[in-house]
């Protein structure tokens, strides 16, 4: 079945430095989506990718999709406190209704 | 615009009790989804639905129950509570397959 695999599961950092998290999938993916989910509270829609090698950004985040549709990333520079929380890619399948998550990425930032 | 609502917020049972979550949303969408969250943990989908009559499950969707009678409402139905079903749960909506999801704030359930 679908396996998604989200990496790393933690991320400690420093206030201003960059980081990267990564979703890796075995098969190909319709599209895929970033959720942003603060401590205590509940995930919140940043992104969709679609295209085959999209790149889109939102001020210092950086989303792309790979070409082969099967791995995701999300690029933070310049990490600052409001982006502590735990970041999830969710994914759907073209041969179902199912929206489904990884584990996260919890993001720590040390001031 | 109230978006998605989840009632209780907060809950405990009894071993062996049964509860219903609701969820409603306000946004005419045809989508929805409940999840369950454990501690430090991703999110795990229980149920789903694609319309009202119409509901699938997820990945974990032993010992729950869903009903979709309507396109605002799709309550989650536990029967005979355990303690593995400590967890939060979030109830999410979206206008289309693929698209944007909304969430509910959660409703913590512990089983004691």
């Amino acid at each position: 079945g679908q396996q998604v695999m989200q990496i790393p599961q933690y991320q400690h950092v420093q206030e201003g430095e960059d980081f990267t998290t990564y979703c890796n999938s075995s098969t190909t993916l319709s599209n895929i989506q970033w959720y942003k989910q603060r401590p205590g509270g509940h995930p919140v829609f940043l992104i969709q990718l679609v295209k085959s090698g999209e790149v889109k950004k939102q001020k210092r985040l950086t989303f792309q999709f790979g070409e082969a549709k099967k791995n995701s990333s999300l690029h933070i520079t310049a990490t600052q406190t409001t982006d502590v929380g735990t970041y999830f890619c969710a994914y759907g399948t073209s041969n179902d209704y199912k929206l489904s998550f990884g584990a996260g990425t919890t993001v720590t930032v040390r001031a | 615009n109230a978006g998605v609502t989840q009632t209780p917020k907060f809950r405990i049972l009894k071993i062996g009790q049964s509860m219903t979550l609701q969820c409603t949303q306000d946004m005419n969408h045809n989508y929805m989804y409940w999840y369950r969250q454990d501690p430090g943990m991703g999110l795990k989908l229980i149920y789903y639905s694609v319309g009202a009559g119409i509901t699938d499950k997820g990945e974990v969707p032993n010992g729950y129950n869903v009903s979709r009678s309507t396109t605002e409402d799709f309550p989650l139905r536990l029967e005979l509570a355990a303690p593995s079903q400590t967890s939060v749960y979030f109830c999410a909506s979206s206008p289309q397959v693929n698209t944007e999801a909304f969430f509910g704030q959660g409703t913590r359930l512990t089983v004691v």
